[in-house]
């Protein structure tokens, strides 16, 4: 069985860093691109980031550029989101979700809240 | 930037009906779209992805058609458990990877 789970949410101050996870499971992890979806309190999906298996490829949100980091750890089975500059309107259920056939998402993890503000 | 555009944002409909929910490209995305089904407090489900194709163990009364820029999600015998917040996204032309604002669904 396919699990995602987040970890590492939680409150910081505008300008403060945060480092989510994603532990994977019941896949082959390093076969599969990976991507973070994140949706704040009350609207819709945003697309923050995307990192092909063996990591060559990334991509990032305009909104996110040069503040997020996506990295992954294949012999760990984790993916990972390092999130600097924090802002408040970076605050968010953030989502880790795996790539299927397209660039759809056929698994997503339970999200992880991550509160920015003073 | 695609924008994807759904409509109605809130669409209430009696068990036992069928749902319509459309979903507008601003450029072609060919069949490059997906369906995601949102139920309060939940994480989001794939439904349908190639506009057309229902995803492993999405039941038979969601059907999804469409291409080019114009799209739907059908959802036939509407349930009580149907009560969720529907997305579209494309992944044609990316990044970004882009969705839509969402249709509700009440029941």
């Amino acid at each position: 069985e396919v699990q995602l789970v987040e970890s590492g949410g939680g409150f910081v101050q505008p300008g403060g860093s945060l480092r989510l996870s994603c532990a994977a499971s019941g896949f082959s992890f390093s076969s599969y691109s990976m991507n973070w979806v994140r949706q704040a309190p009350g609207k819709g999906l945003e697309w923050v980031s995307f990192i092909t298996g063996s990591s060559s490829t990334i991509y990032y949100a305009d909104s996110v550029k040069g503040r997020f980091t996506v990295s992954r750890d294949n012999a760990k089975n984790l993916l990972y989101l390092q999130m600097n500059s924090l802002r408040d309107e970076d605050t968010a259920v953030y989502y880790c979700a795996k790539r299927h056939y397209g660039d759809d998402f056929d698994y997503w993890g339970q999200g992880t809240l991550v509160t920015v503000s003073s | 930037e695609i924008v994807m555009t759904q409509s109605p944002v809130t669409l209430s409909v009696s068990p036992g009906e069928r749902a319509t929910l459309s979903c507008r490209a601003s450029q072609s995305v060919g069949t490059s779209v997906a369906w995601y089904q949102q139920r309060p407090g939940q994480a989001p489900r794939l439904l349908i992805y190639g506009a057309s194709t229902r995803a492993t163990g999405i039941p038979p009364r969601f059907s999804g058609s469409g291409s080019g820029t114009e799209f739907s999600l059908t959802i036939s015998g509407l349930q009580s458990e149907d009560l969720a917040v529907y997305y579209c996204q494309q992944y044609n032309n990316w990044p970004p990877i882009t969705f839509g604002g969402g249709t509700k669904v009440e029941i």
